[in-house]
């Protein structure tokens, strides 16, 4: 199976900032790597899919970036609604599997 | 844009099976492959399988082959997982997911399963 790390687990930021999540996947995956967000109690949001393509209805702050094995999520200017935690998602095979999540707190 | 509705939460003792239902609406749900995902309490998520009603072909993730059964029923556009010989460790919410085929662009809510003797 193909194991997917994101750094940091955990993050301290305010409104405003500026943020990257990394994911780092154990083999090459192309640009099969997709982000989510998932707010507490409810389903995971897609975000972005093939690495750099924003889903329909996204904010322009969140963006996507990396091919390979290592990728980055940054949301340009943190909004309140954006604390939650992030994921990221390897599609290049079965068993997809996600990394163990980024948590975004306020700062 | 596709939604995904999914059948309430369940207890169950371990050892028995539970089977959630997805039901789809929008979209032709005989084309498009629905996945199952899990989150054990606090945890991340975990892909469980998928089918691609159309084609009738189900891919499980090794550690649920002995144990999961994904099923359609194109005349309601509702899909299903069961999982079977449930034991602590299966309290998780189950969500089903549309992927196209490389990503989940829409959820259902949720179905969260207690297995507690």
């Amino acid at each position: 199976d193909i194991q997917m790390t994101q750094s940091p687990s955990s993050l301290s930021s305010s409104v405003g900032d500026r943020v990257t999540i990394t994911c780092r996947a154990s083999e090459t995956i192309s640009i099969y790597l997709n982000w989510y967000q998932q707010k507490p109690g409810k389903a995971p949001n897609l975000l972005i899919y093939a690495a750099s393509s924003l889903q329909s209805g996204v904010p322009s702050r969140f963006s996507g970036s990396g091919s390979g094995t290592d990728f980055t999520l940054t949301i340009s200017s943190l909004q309140p609604e954006d604390f939650a935690t992030y994921y990221c998602q390897q599609s290049y095979g079965t068993p997809y599997t996600f990394g163990q999540g980024t948590k975004l707190e306020i700062k | 844009q596709v939604q995904l509705v999914q059948s309430g939460a369940e207890v169950k003792k371990p050892g028995s099976s539970v089977k959630v239902s997805c039901k789809a609406s929008g979209g032709t749900f005989r084309t498009y492959d629905i996945s199952w995902v899990r989150q054990a309490p606090g945890q991340g998520l975990e892909w469980m399988g998928g089918m691609i009603p159309i084609f009738g072909t189900t891919d499980l993730a090794q550690r649920f082959q002995d144990r999961v059964t994904i099923t359609t029923d194109e005349s309601t556009s509702t899909a299903y997982m069961e999982l079977s010989s449930l034991r602590s460790e299966d309290t998780a919410v189950y969500y089903c997911a549309r992927a196209l085929p490389n990503f989940f662009d829409s959820w259902g809510q949720g179905t969260l399963v207690t297995v507690s003797s």
